[in-house]
C-alpha cells in the first residue's frame, strides 16, 4: 500500500535559522496537504499542492511539490518559537480516497 | 476552533470495558474520519464515512467499529479494550467534493483514551 515518509522525524532548530523538513511517497500523489499540531493541540491545514513542480509560499513557510508529484518539502525560514509542533504531510493518490498521513516532523525551538 | 466537536475530551476506563467515542462534524460536511495517535507515532487512518456509508477502511482492528447517522454525526466504538488501545483519538470532516481528491480536513480537538 502507499506509504509516506516524513524525514527528519525530529527537528531541533536555534531559533533565527532555518530548516526544512521532507516528505516522499512510494506511489505517485494526486496532491500533498500539509498540517500543523502543536502541543497539546490537533492537526489543523495549512496548504495544499495539487501541481507537478507547485510552489507555494504562506509568509516564513515555502512548500514545493516535486515534478514526478512523489515528494515534497517545507521549508521555514529564520524559525520563531510560533513555529513549534509538528508537521505532517498527507497526500491521496489517484482513486484512493484515503489521505496517508506521514510520520511528522516534530519541531522544536531553542531561544 | 475547527467546527468539529468531539466528546468527551479525557476517557479513563479499563482493560475489556467498552467505550463510545462521539464525533459532530463541521456543518455542511458529508463525511467524517476517525484518526489513531498513539504516543510518538503519527496519525493512523482508522475509518471514513460519506453521508451515512463507509467509504474508506484504514488499519480499523476488528474490536473496533463506526457509523454515521442520519443527522451525520458519527461514533467510534471501541470493545474489549486493551492497554495499548491507550491513545488519542481524533474525529476530522470534510465536504468531500464529489470526484475529487483534493479536501481539506478539518480536525476535532480530540479524545484522549487511557486505558488501564
Amino acid at each position: 500500500g502507499q506509504q509516506v515518509m516524513q524525514i527528519p522525524q525530529y527537528q531541533h532548530v536555534q531559533e533565527g535559522e532555518d530548516f526544512t523538513t521532507y516528505c516522499n511517497s512510494s506511489t505517485t500523489l494526486s496532491n500533498i496537504q500539509w498540517y500543523k499540531q502543536r502541543p497539546g493541540g490537533h492537526p489543523v491545514f495549512l496548504i495544499q499542492l495539487v501541481k507537478s513542480g507547485e510552489v507555494k509560499k504562506q509568509k516564513r513557510l515555502t512548500f514545493q511539490f516535486g515534478e514526478a508529484k512523489k515528494n515534497s518539502s517545507l521549508h521555514i525560514t529564520a524559525t520563531q518559537t510560533t513555529d513549534v509542533g509538528t508537521y505532517f504531510c498527507a497526500g491521496y493518490t489517484i482513486n484512493d480516497y484515503k489521505l496517508s498521513f506521514g510520520a511528522g516532523t516534530t519541531v522544536t525551538v531553542r531561544a | 476552533d475547527s467546527g468539529v466537536t468531539q466528546t468527551p475530551k479525557h476517557l479513563i476506563t479499563a482493560t475489556g470495558q467498552r467505550v463510545t467515542l462521539r464525533c459532530s462534524p463541521r456543518s455542511g460536511d458529508l463525511s467524517v474520519y476517525w484518526y489513531q495517535q498513539s504516543l510518538d507515532q503519527g496519525l493512523q487512518f482508522l475509518i471514513q464515512y460519506y453521508n451515512g456509508e463507509e467509504r474508506a477502511k484504514g488499519n480499523i482492528l476488528e474490536r473496533f467499529s463506526a457509523q454515521q447517522f442520519p443527522d451525520l454525526h458519527s461514533e467510534l466504538n471501541l470493545s474489549s479494550l486493551e492497554l495499548g488501545d491507550s491513545a488519542l483519538y481524533f474525529c476530522a470532516s470534510s465536504v468531500l467534493t464529489s470526484g475529487a481528491f483534493t479536501d481539506t480536513q478539518y480536525f476535532g480537538p480530540g479524545t484522549r483514551l487511557t486505558v488501564l
